[in-house]
């Protein structure tokens, strides 16, 4: 079965600064696809970034950018620029391509940003 | 908004009762996902229903269920409610094809006590 870790319960940044969520997962699979979604205190479900796995390039949208070690089976979130509109829980999924294609989420990581 | 509503936002409920979660999905979308949110479990996938049928189970207990009608609306039913099952439980709906992702409502968090 697919496991996804995030070894960070909690991160601070500075705002304006930089700040990189880390991500591991386990799988057999070749293919697949890996998603870093935000809660706010809101508790709706974001999606801030997919990376197909057979894409080489990391995957970036704005601020938002992803460091994807397939080998390593890695999949780190960078937030530049950090605002206090990121603050949030973080959370990393997997997702099958093939099957039920259901979301295998991390635990989450808890993103603080200070002013 | 997501597109996908679910109903109601909040639950209270005592220990024992059943209560029914209700999904509508984003308009188009042939499956819908339910995820139960806890905070010592995470997000832990439920079942799946594509076009009215059954796709896939999760970590379900057999105190729920699930089904999903003709115009694609999903019902979550929990029943013999424990204190446990105290949670956020959230719907998710996606479109036919594996490059497409899940859009998600804004959850249901039911309370027993």
């Amino acid at each position: 079965a697919q496991t996804v870790t995030q070894s960070q319960p909690e991160m601070s940044v500075q705002e304006a600064e930089t700040v990189t969520l880390s991500c591991t997962y386990d799988t057999s699979e070749s293919d697949y696809y890996l998603f870093w979604y935000k809660q706010p205190p809101s508790r709706q479900m974001i999606l801030v970034i997919r990376q197909e796995a057979y894409k080489q390039q990391n995957a970036t949208e704005n601020r938002f950018s992803v460091n994807f070690q397939k080998a390593a089976k890695s999949f780190s979130l960078k937030i530049s620029d950090s605002q206090l509109g990121d603050a949030a829980m973080y959370f990393c999924a997997y997702r099958q391509i093939q099957g039920a294609q259901k979301l295998v989420f991390g635990q989450g990581t808890r993103l603080t940003i200070n002013p | 908004d997501s597109g996908v509503t679910q109903t109601p936002k909040h639950l209270i409920t005592a220990t024992g009762q059943r209560v029914t979660l209700r999904c509508s999905p984003r308009s188009g979308d042939l499956s819908v996902y339910w995820y139960q949110q806890s905070l010592d479990q995470g997000l832990q996938f439920l079942i799946q229903y594509y076009n009215g049928e059954e796709r896939a189970k999760g970590n379900i207990l057999e105190r729920f269920s699930a089904q999903q009608f003709p115009d694609l609306h999903s019902e979550l039913n929990l029943s013999s409610l424990e204190l446990g099952d105290s949670a956020l439980y959230f719907c998710a709906s996606r479109r036919t094809g594996t490059g497409h992702g899940y859009t998600f409502g804004s959850g249901t968090r039911l309370t027993v006590v």
